[in-house]
């Protein structure tokens, strides 16, 4: 298996553009988390789906964030407007169930993103 | 919520051995441990899913005291290899549904 795959690796943009993250899960997970990691605040979680339903977007900074899930196989991470502090990696991960023993995240290479 | 790691950073020579603690104010169904080398992304170590289970990795193993919220990370006879920052994640219930978060992260250097 290719593992979870992101893309783009790397977006610098301006602040008020909009960004867009992706994320291809492992084929067969049914759960998909969207992270974002700092030297600050750390690897933060900013939600969860579970078979395409998102379950807990508690972590979600404000509306300028949102997440899709339109099928098993993508997933979409949307920034806008971005802002400078919104600089961060940005980790997708996949596993079969979203809890117990069969929650072993699989992350993706991440997207570091650049808002200057 | 999030679980509290000790020490912030660890530094040692190669063959030498360390403990990383990880504690949760939440009573915790499981707590899984990651490493994550830099530029890279956390990979997954071990899983602990009972009180006062312990588990190995190579010589990497971990126990989990269910009772006091609690769960520690051994590395015995370090190698380069294990240079990275160590992550535990711990598993709790809330609002009816299971949540992983991760602890701020165990900064381990490993020199020669």
């Amino acid at each position: 298996d290719a593992g979870v795959i992101q893309s783009p690796r790397h977006e610098v943009t301006e602040m008020g553009q909009e960004v867009t993250l992706r994320c291809k899960p492992i084929s067969g997970h049914n759960s998909l988390f969207w992270y974002r990691q700092t030297m600050m605040r750390g690897l933060e979680l900013l939600i969860y789906f579970n078979n395409n339903v998102p379950i807990d977007d508690s972590g979600m900074p404000e509306d300028r964030f949102s997440a899709k899930m339109p099928n098993a196989s993508f997933s979409t991470l949307k920034i806008q407007p971005s802002e400078p502090r919104d600089s961060a990696v940005y980790f997708c991960a996949s596993s079969l169930e979203s809890g117990g023993a069969k929650n072993i995240q699989y992350f993706g290479a991440g997207t570091r993103l650049s808002v200057l | 919520q999030q679980p509290v790691q000790s020490p912030q950073a660890v530094i040692l020579r190669e063959g030498e051995d360390a403990v990383i603690n990880c504690s949760s104010s939440k009573a915790l169904y499981s707590v899984h441990w990651y490493r994550q080398k830099h530029g890279e992304a956390p990979v997954f170590l071990m899983i602990l899913l009972k009180g006062g289970e312990q588990k190995g990795h190579e010589k990497i193993s971990a126990s989990f005291n269910e009772k006091k919220q609690q769960s520690s990370l051994y590395l015995t006879a370090s190698q380069l290899s294990y240079s990275g920052t160590y992550f535990c994640g711990t598993e709790f219930l809330i609002q009816g549904a299971q949540k992983l978060v991760f602890g701020q992260g165990t900064r381990l250097t490993i020199n020669p």
